[in-house]
């Protein structure tokens, strides 16, 4: 059962264009969402988050939002650069606060010069 | 920001034998630390969660005999591979959670551990 999803598997955008990285979720109750960026034999490295009570979050060229209607989240970049290329991996947590995040499969964006 | 250290970062075992992974939070104390698994091109999926002092919690399906798990201190957690087979091969992560007062947010990861068992 798959809780949080990314259904792309890859993503290719021009440098300097937008890249939309989307995930969807099934469980109503988590509350507390992250994007993080992945680079082949490394560790994730946190980007940007979004708490539920909020639509939007922006940090520099990263924004992120959410639609907790359609269980919904995406990451914008925007420019997107050639050293974004890697695996993004959208996580979830719940209210337990147990600390657990649940990943998505990842995409793999390409940023192309 | 906070600094999660693995070790070691790749290593090649023998089916039958075992093998110790090593997290460390580097500058801060992580009372909860959380162990990953990545099979080439899929998810990060949790495996188990380590608790300093006291047993760990696995998720379904983990078994709990084959990876041992200690949490020593508050800033050390090993993963202890029991008579490894080819199949646990996989990339190994370890995180600790960014604490603020009682609401736990993004964890930080170790760069994980690669685990090749021929």
């Amino acid at each position: 059962d798959q809780q949080v999803k990314q259904n792309s598997p890859s993503l290719s955008v021009q440098e300097g264009r937008i890249s939309i990285l989307n995930c969807d979720y099934t469980n109503s109750m988590f509350d507390y969402f992250l994007w993080y960026k992945k680079y082949p034999a490394e560790g994730p490295t946190f980007l940007i988050s979004i708490s539920s009570i909020k639509d939007k979050n922006e940090d520099g060229r990263f924004t992120v939002f959410l639609n907790k209607s359609a269980k919904h989240l995406s990451l914008h970049i925007v420019p997107s650069q050639p050293g974004d290329s890697a695996v993004y991996f959208c996580a979830a947590s719940d209210s337990s606060n147990t600390g657990k995040l649940i990943f998505g499969q990842g995409t793999t964006l390409q940023v192309k010069p | 920001g906070a600094v999660v250290s693995q070790h070691p970062s790749w290593v090649i075992c023998k089916s039958g034998t075992s093998v110790k992974i090593e997290c460390r939070s580097l500058d801060f104390q992580a009372t909860t630390m959380f162990w990953y698994r990545q099979f080439p091109k899929q998810s990060l999926m949790l495996m188990a969660t380590s608790n300093e002092g006291s047993k760990a919690t696995y998720e379904q399906g983990v078994e709990k005999d084959k990876f041992l798990i200690n949490h020593a201190s508050l800033t050390l957690s090993t993963l202890t591979v029991t008579s490894a087979h080819p199949e646990d091969s996989s990339f190994y992560i370890c995180s600790a959670p960014s604490s603020s007062g009682t609401v736990t947010y993004e964890q930080y990861f170790g760069p994980g551990t690669r685990l090749t068992v021929t």
